[in-house]
This record gives structure tokens, sequence and C-alpha cells, in this order.
């Protein structure tokens, strides 16, 4: 397994409503990504966290946010759901920003559904 | 255009057949380029690396040709096992982020 664990596994939410999302990265690893990927969709680019400052952000409104703490534990927040955003939410944790050509290791996810 | 395009398939080929799958990107100053596989459900998973000078892992071969910006991967000896989705990944020196394709779906057929 790659080490990096979220929380929850899945997850249901009525639209309006805010979620939190977690995740642990791999030990060693500074730099935590999140993806969403909506179903037969590749994952998309959210936002990345290098040694706890966001280090690149995709085309996502602000109502997408997210925290890296200083054990380069991660979450995703999302405001005001929206029915779209059902979806599996990916983590993944690399040794370096993914810039650098390093290899990123995934979380299972966790799977949303807004209704 | 998408960062990265990839025939979404279905590829449907019987065991030990020999299947190829190609990826095309945009940016050509992309750096790093992978292939990533993900069964029905999970997270994507590192198959191999993609370098200047080709690879091979066993059954799979991965190619990259800079000048025409397509990536390819070459399964030999289909096995059951092999079933998933093929995920191409690529990413830019100037940017943080892995740019992935839609996927390309591939069943082993007994």
């Amino acid at each position: 397994e790659t080490g990096v664990t979220q929380s929850p596994t899945h997850l249901i939410k009525t639209r309006g409503q805010q979620v939190t999302l977690r995740c642990s990265s791999q030990s060693g690893h500074n730099t935590v990504s999140w993806y969403q990927q909506a179903l037969g969709q590749g994952p998309q680019f959210i936002f990345q966290y290098y040694r706890e400052e966001e280090n690149g952000r995709g085309n996502f409104p602000p109502r997408f946010s997210g925290l890296q703490f200083p054990n380069y534990s991660s979450e995703l927040n999302v405001n005001a759901l929206e029915l779209d955003d059902s979806a599996l939410y990916l983590c993944a944790s690399s040794l370096a920003p993914q810039g650098a050509g390093t290899e990123a290791f995934f979380g299972q996810g966790t799977r949303l559904t807004v209704v | 255009r998408k960062e990265v395009e990839q025939d979404p398939g279905p590829f449907n080929v019987p065991e030990g057949a020999t299947v190829a799958f190609n990826c095309t990107y945009s940016n050509s100053a992309s750096q790093s380029f992978f292939w990533y596989r993900q069964d029905c459900r999970k997270e994507p998973k590192l198959l191999m690396s993609v370098y200047s000078s080709g690879n091979e892992d066993g059954r799979f071969t991965a190619q990259l040709n800079r000048a025409s910006q397509y990536i390819s991967l070459l399964i030999r000896d289909s096995k059951l096992s092999d079933s998933a989705t093929y995920l191409c990944v690529v990413n830019s020196y100037t940017g943080n982020q892995f740019y992935f394709g839609t996927g390309t779906s591939l069943t082993v057929i007994p």
C-alpha cells in the first residue's frame, strides 16, 4: 500500500452544506495534492500544499480551500456544496512538489455524493 | 485543447494478446511522464515512469516521443488481471501539478 490514508471513505451531503476531507501523507513526504475525479474522467488538480503553504491551484472556485499541518497531513474543505461536486476526491503525497517530476502516491479516495 | 488526450476505448482483447495505448500532450515544456493504472472505484497506482530512451518492466513497455509529443504503453501477453483503466499522466516543470488523461479502459477476455 502507498501509506497515504484518507477519511472518510464515503460521505453523503446535502446541497449547500460544507464538508471537510482529510488526508495523512506518506511518512517523509512534505507535499500533498488534491484531485477531483468525476465518473468516467481523469483526476483534475484542485491544489497542492508544500510545507504548509499553497503551492499551486487548479481551476476550482474559492469555495474549495485547504490546509496543511506541521505533520504534513492535509484537509480539503468545500463550502456551499453543489450537485456537481459529487466525485471521488483523491489525495496524493510526494517527496517534492510535482513540478519537480517526482511520482505521487495516492490515497484510496473519499467518495462524496451531494444530494 | 486538453493538456493530455487519450483514446478512452474500451479495448477488449483476448488473453495473450498484445495491446498498445497512445496518449498525446499539448505542453512541450512537460518534463515528466507516467502511466498509472486505476482499478474500478479504486485510487490510481503508478504503473511506470516513461523515459526518453524508453523503458520496459516485464510485459510492459513505455515509449516517449518528444518531437511528436506522444507517449505509448505496450502490454504483451495480456492477463485477465491487466483489466483496468490506464491513465496517461504528464506534468510540466513550470507547473506544480499532474495532468491526467481521461483514461483508456482495457478488458482482457478469457
